[in-house]
């Protein structure tokens, strides 16, 4: 089955740069999103389409995709964006996958 | 305000059955493909089940297939989910998620979950 492979954790200083990598075979062939998710609440679309933001998604996220690896970007951090991060892709046309989190802290 | 909102979970026994129902408001339901994803507490995001538009195809997780089946009324507004043969590992929130307009299959509307225990 197709897996999506993230670190586990980043730690990023407010109002630096959080780079998170989301790893699967030939994820560049297909359409990889992301969705941000903070405790208890559901999660919330911020990339689609390898790096569209949707209505309302600060434009410090931003996202690439390309060869085996999607990245999500979160540039000038702030403390809100601390919260977990999940890369998403539409696989063999009839499966979706999820990547299996990382947990961002601002620290 | 486009809105889903989950009904139907609960505590069940290992082997009982559970239908969930996710109510669809704001925006024309039939003109979009949905989804069931589960999160496992403390778990990361799990794809379980898809439906298009006029419930031409349904899609599974290995996981579920042959237990869990997937459906809709466009008239009502409402997206469903049968869980069967539960285990104990289904235990878990299960949000229903609008799938977005294209072909990325991007999950852009989700409702606030619904948790369903799986326990003796």
């Amino acid at each position: 089955s197709y897996e999506l492979t993230q670190p586990p954790s980043v730690s990023v200083s407010p109002g630096q740069t959080a780079s998170i990598t989301c790893s699967g075979d030939k994820l560049g062939d297909k359409y990889a999103c992301w969705y941000q998710q903070k405790p208890g609440q559901s999660p919330v679309l911020i990339i689609y389409e390898d790096d569209k933001r949707p209505s309302g998604i600060p434009e410090r996220f931003s996202g690439s995709n390309s060869g085996n690896t999607a990245t999500l970007t979160i540039s000038g951090t702030q403390a809100m964006d601390e919260a977990d991060y999940y890369c998403q892709a539409w696989v063999s046309s009839t499966a979706g996958v999820f990547g299996t989190g990382t947990k961002v802290t601002v620290l | 305000e486009v809105q889903l909102v989950e009904s139907g979970g609960g505590l069940v026994q290992p082997g009982g059955s559970l239908r969930l129902s996710c109510a669809a408001s704001g925006f024309t339901f039939s003109l979009y493909s949905m989804n069931w994803v589960r999160q496992a507490p403390g778990k990361g995001l799990e794809w379980v089940s898809y439906i298009t538009t006029s419930s031409n195809s349904r899609f599974y997780a290995d996981s579920v297939k042959g237990r869990f089946t997937i459906s809709r009324d466009n008239a009502k507004n409402y997206l469903y989910l049968q869980m069967n043969s539960l285990r104990a590992e289904d235990t878990a929130v299960y949000y229903c998620a609008r799938d977005s307009v294209g072909p990325t299959h991007a999950f852009d509307v989700w409702g606030q979950g619904t948790m369903v225990t799986v326990s003796s």
